[in-house]
């Protein structure tokens, strides 16, 4: 089955740029999602990429897509103290099929 | 956008307590709801596929008759976890998808944390 990896810590400084990293082993992910995960609550989308695109970008939100290293990437620019929390990166194979989740990368951010 | 609405969002009940936990969608109908499970400081994990009108599809692991699924609308599937236990305890999310194909995301309730006594 699909295997989803994250580096479990990001800490990064009020300002900065924080990239959150994801690789997968299922290239016939089609459906690629960006959870934030706040202590106690459930799961906010944050973004989604299809496999036919490479880029997205949303605000201070840009993903990145590397099909050929099955390598997913979130950047936040701007970073700010309340994007701290647990970031999930979710892959899927088709329409209407239960999501496999990373580990999730936890973000620190240092005022 | 759509809304995924998850009640109650907390419960703390003795053992031996059957709780159960409802997913609505509040702006689509859903043909199709999943049930997660969250430990702490760990990924989730899929429960159940909960298709509406037929039988939910349970994940190997997960005992069918402690955690019962009904999916009986459209915008409506419940998950009551039977004669809850300690070792129940958890953070339970369900999702869903606004049509059945991909290009709309799945959204996420907010959660239902259960604490067994």
């Amino acid at each position: 089955g699909e295997d989803v990896e994250q580096s479990l810590f990001l800490s990064v400084r009020e300002g900065d740029s924080s990239v959150i990293n994801c690789t997968y082993t299922d290239s016939s992910s089609t459906y690629l999602y960006w959870y934030k995960q706040e202590p106690g609550a459930g799961l906010q989308l944050l973004t989604y990429i299809f496999s036919n695109m490479d880029m997205k970008q949303d605000q201070r939100l840009t993903v990145l897509l590397n099909k050929k290293d099955k390598h997913l990437s979130l950047r936040i620019a701007d970073t700010q103290t309340g994007d701290s929390a647990i970031y999930f990166c979710a892959l899927e194979n088709s329409g209407n099929t239960p999501l496999v989740f990373g580990k999730g990368t936890r973000l620190s951010v240092i005022a | 956008g759509a809304v995924v609405s998850q009640h109650p969002s907390r419960v703390i009940c003795k053992s031996g307590t059957s709780v159960k936990i409802e997913c609505r969608s509040l702006d689509f109908q859903a043909t199709t709801m999943f049930w997660y499970r969250q430990f702490p400081k760990k990924s989730l994990m899929l429960m159940a596929t909960s298709n509406e009108g037929s039988k939910a599809t349970y994940e190997q692991g997960v005992e069918k008759d402690k955690f019962l699924i009904n999916h009986a609308s459209l915008t409506l599937s419940t998950l009551t976890v039977t004669s809850a236990h300690p070792e129940d305890s958890s953070f339970y999310i369900c999702s869903a998808r606004r049509g059945a194909t991909g290009d709309q995301p799945q959204h996420f309730g907010d959660g239902t944390r259960l604490s067994i006594l």
